[in-house]
C-alpha cells in the first residue's frame, strides 16, 4: 500500500538548470509534507517542510509546492549544482493525530546533477 | 550544528542473537524514533517514543523489538533474537516537538544478520 508514491526513479538535469521532483500521496489525512535528502551511507537529511495550510514554502534554492486537490507536491531545486545529486524521498505524517508523528516516506528519486 | 548520532555504525551478528542498536538524540529534543530500510525498500516506521513510553509502533514492531531510553542521553533499540530478514539499514531520529517539527535522522546502523 503504496501511501506516498514517487514515480521517477531518477532524474538528471544540467548544472545550473531547474530540477523538479515530484510527490503524490493517497491519504488524504496526511497534512505535514517533508523532503530529504540522503547521499550513500549517510541517513537522510531534511530540507525543506510544508503545512496542508499553505501551498509554497521556500528556503534558498529550494521550494516545495503543494497541490492539496491533486495530492501532489514537487520539490523545485534552482540552479541545480553538482552537490545537489542524492536521493531525494517525500515524506508525509498526520500532524494533528495525537501521538502519531510516524513519517510515511515515498521510494526516492535519485536525481543527478551534471556538471 | 548538533546532530544525531548512532553507534555502531555497523553490525553484523548470527541469527538467533540479540543486538542493542545505540543513538544519542539531539539534545533538547523530546520525540525519539526509529526507522528501517531493507536494501532497495523505502524507509520503514518502526516506533515512535515520547515520555518514557512507546507513543505509537508499525506492525514491524513486533514482540522482537524493545526500546529504552536508559539515561538523560541514550535511546536504544534491542532486537531479542534476530533473523535474516531483520537485516537492513535502522536509523533512529528525534524531534523538537510532536505535529508539524521536522524529524533529524542519525547516520544509521547497518545491520547484518548471518
Amino acid at each position: 500500500d503504496q501511501q506516498v508514491k514517487q514515480n521517477s526513479p531518477s532524474l538528471s538535469v544540467q548544472e545550473g538548470r531547474i530540477s523538479i521532483l515530484n510527490c503524490d500521496y493517497t491519504n488524504s489525512m496526511f497534512d505535514y509534507f517533508l523532503w530529504y535528502k540522503k547521499y550513500p551511507a549517510e541517513g537522510p537529511t531534511f530540507l525543506i517542510s510544508i503545512s496542508s495550510i499553505k501551498d509554497k514554502n521556500e528556503d534558498g534554492r529550494f521550494t516545495v509546492f503543494l497541490n492539496k486537490s491533486a495530492k501532489h507536491l514537487s520539490l523545485h531545486i534552482v540552479p541545480s549544482q553538482p552537490g545537489d545529486s542524492a536521493v531525494y524521498f517525500c515524506a508525509a505524517s498526520e500532524s494533528v493525530r495525537a501521538g502519531s508523528y510516524q513519517l510515511t516516506f515515498g521510494k526516492g528519486t535519485k536525481l543527478s546533477v551534471i556538471p | 550544528e548538533p546532530e544525531v548520532t548512532q553507534t555502531p555504525s555497523h553490525q553484523v551478528t548470527q541469527m538467533g542473537q540479540e543486538v542493542i542498536l545505540r543513538c544519542v538524540p539531539i539534545s533538547n529534543h523530546l520525540y525519539f524514533y526509529w526507522y528501517r530500510q531493507i536494501l532497495g525498500q523505502k524507509v520503514e516506521f518502526l516506533v515512535s517514543f515520547y515520555n518514557n513510553e512507546i507513543s505509537e509502533k508499525s506492525e514491524i514492531f513486533d514482540d522482537q523489538f524493545s526500546v529504552e531510553r536508559p539515561d538523560g542521553s541514550n535511546f536504544t533499540l534491542k532486537i531479542r533474537s534476530t533473523k535474516l530478514e531483520d537485516s537492513a539499514m535502522y536509523f533512529c531520529a528525534s524531534s523538537e516537538g510532536g505535529g508539524v517539527y521536522e524529524q533529524y535522522f542519525g547516520p544509521g546502523t547497518r545491520l547484518t544478520v548471518t
